[in-house]
């Protein structure tokens, strides 16, 4: 069973909606990661946190430590938006303290 | 801005050859990672560093060896390429716990 599991795989979306990506963790963290890759490979960090929620423009992230769940939101979808969005955790695992553990991603796609 | 650069984004190689990939940042982190990236596996760790001359396996060291002679450099070496490391490989520095900047990545082809 992989450690960070995100759903969906796969979402296409019209311009305009909402989305959101859900991100679930089964191990003990100090932060969540929200990171976003464009067609091309260059990976973008979005979101560090911790607790709470964290807004950004259009995009709003929410961690629920309790239940062990992360979501990210994006507001008025755009085709820009068309991206893999990745999940990743920080911890302490053996020896590897702060080290990222990565979801699968989940590729967005957003039609004009 | 934090800049990490990579040596080449494309590169073709033949199995057997000893292939180096580099990875430069400009911001003094002293953390600096390699991973490969595949289709349906996502991002696994190859090699980590936490200081100059430093270095740890990560998930999948299998194949490969790094280096890190100078703070701001961090080389990922195949001492023997091989077909199944075709893969798109990506460099990344933090400053200890904080978040992460990665580079563009490498697409290695080995034929």
């Amino acid at each position: 069973k992989n450690e960070v599991e995100q759903s969906p795989q796969n979402l296409t979306a019209q311009e305009g909606e909402f989305i959101t990506i859900n991100c679930s963790y089964s191990v003990g963290i100090s932060a969540l990661h929200w990171l976003q890759q464009h067609p091309g490979g260059g990976i973008v960090s979005l979101f560090m946190l911790s607790s709470g929620k964290k807004k950004h423009g259009r995009l709003i992230a929410t961690i629920n430590i309790q239940e062990k769940h992360s979501s990210l939101h994006i507001t008025a979808s755009h085709p820009r938006d068309s991206a893999v969005y990745i999940c990743a955790v920080s911890g302490n695992y053996g020896g590897s303290q702060g080290n990222l553990i990565f979801g699968k991603g989940t590729k967005l796609s957003v039609k004009p | 801005d934090v800049k990490v650069t990579q040596s080449s984004r494309y590169l073709v190689k033949r199995t057997g050859e000893k292939v180096f990939l580099e990875c430069v940042q400009d911001m003094d982190h002293e953390n600096m990672f390699w991973y490969r990236q595949d289709p349906g596996l996502g991002l696994r760790l190859i090699y980590f560093s936490y200081d100059v001359k430093m270095k740890e396996k990560g998930d999948i060291p299998e194949g490969y060896s790094v280096s890190r002679e100078k703070k701001e450099r961090f080389s990922l070496i195949l001492e023997s390429a091989s077909t199944n490391q075709t893969s798109m490989y990506l460099c990344a520095s933090r400053i200890w716990t904080d978040t992460q900047y990665f580079g563009p990545g490498t697409r290695l082809t080995v034929l």
